[in-house]
C-alpha cells in the first residue's frame, strides 16, 4: 500500500498568518491515465471530510482561495495564505492513484 | 444535489453484528464505485472496503476480512456493510463515500461503539 506521511501533525497558526502542510507518499502518484490523484480534505471538528483540493492544485467549488495545493511525484503541499478561525480542523491528504486508497494521519491546525 | 445518508449504527457488545446502510441520491448510483471509510475515535481515516458498480469486484482491508461483507443495490440505490464479529477495535464513525475523480461526497457518518 501507499503510505502517505503528512508533517507536522500539529500546526498552531497565528490569525491571518500563513500555514503549508506537506504530504509525502511512498511511491509516486502519477497514475496510468496521466493524472496524480492526490487530495486533500479538511474535517472540522464533529463533521465529515470535506474535500478542499483535488488532483493536487484544483480547488473546489466553494473553497476560498486562500487554500491552494501544489507538487508532483511524491511530495505535495496544502497552503493556506492567511489563515481565519474557519480553517481549525484536521487537514489529511489522500491518494486515489493506487488501490487502496490511503490517508495521510492528519494533521491539526489550531489558533494560536 | 449528491446525498448520502448512512444508518444502521448503534452499540453492540463484541463478537456482536449490525448491517450499515448508506442511501443515495442526487446522482446514477450504478455508474459509481462506492467505499466504506472509517473513523476511530480522535483518530484518522481509514478506507474499510470498496465495491465495483455492478458489485462484482470486493476489496476489504485485512483487518476486517472474513468479518465484513461489503454489498449494493442498485435498484434501492443503497450501499451495505454487515459487519460480524465485531470487536472492540471496529468502535468508529462509519462514512459511505462515493468513488469518481476525487472522492468528493462522504455520508455524514454512523457510529459504531462496540462494547460490553
Amino acid at each position: 500500500d501507499v503510505v502517505m506521511t503528512q508533517s507536522p501533525l500539529s500546526l498552531p497558526v497565528t490569525l491571518g498568518q500563513p500555514a503549508s502542510i506537506s504530504c509525502r507518499s511512498s511511491q509516486g502518484l502519477v497514475h496510468s491515465d496521466g493524472n496524480t490523484y492526490l487530495h486533500w480534505f479538511q474535517q472540522r471538528p464533529g463533521r465529515s471530510p470535506r474535500r478542499l483540493i483535488y488532483k493536487v492544485s484544483n480547488r473546489d467549488s466553494g473553497v476560498p482561495d486562500r487554500f491552494s495545493g501544489s507538487g508532483s511525484g511524491t511530495d505535495f503541499t496544502l497552503k493556506i495564505s492567511r489563515v481565519e478561525a474557519e480553517d481549525v480542523g484536521v487537514y489529511y491528504c489522500m491518494q486515489g492513484t493506487q488501490w487502496p486508497q490511503t490517508f495521510g494521519q492528519g494533521t491539526k491546525l489550531e489558533i494560536k | 444535489e449528491v446525498q448520502l445518508v448512512e444508518s444502521g449504527g448503534g452499540l453492540v457488545q463484541p463478537g456482536g453484528s449490525l448491517r450499515l446502510s448508506c442511501e443515495a441520491s442526487g446522482f446514477t448510483f450504478s455508474n459509481y464505485w462506492m467505499i466504506w471509510v472509517r473513523q476511530a475515535p480522535g483518530k484518522g481515516l481509514e478506507w474499510v472496503a470498496n465495491i465495483k458498480k455492478d458489485g462484482s469486484e470486493k476489496y476489504y482491508v485485512d483487518s476486517v476480512k472474513g468479518r465484513f461483507t461489503i454489498s449494493r443495490d442498485n435498484a434501492k440505490n443503497s450501499l451495505y456493510l454487515q459487519m460480524n464479529s465485531l470487536r472492540a477495535e471496529d468502535t468508529a464513525v462509519y462514512y459511505c463515500v462515493r468513488v469518481d475523480g476525487g472522492y468528493a461526497f462522504w455520508g455524514q457518518g454512523t457510529l459504531v461503539t462496540v462494547s460490553s
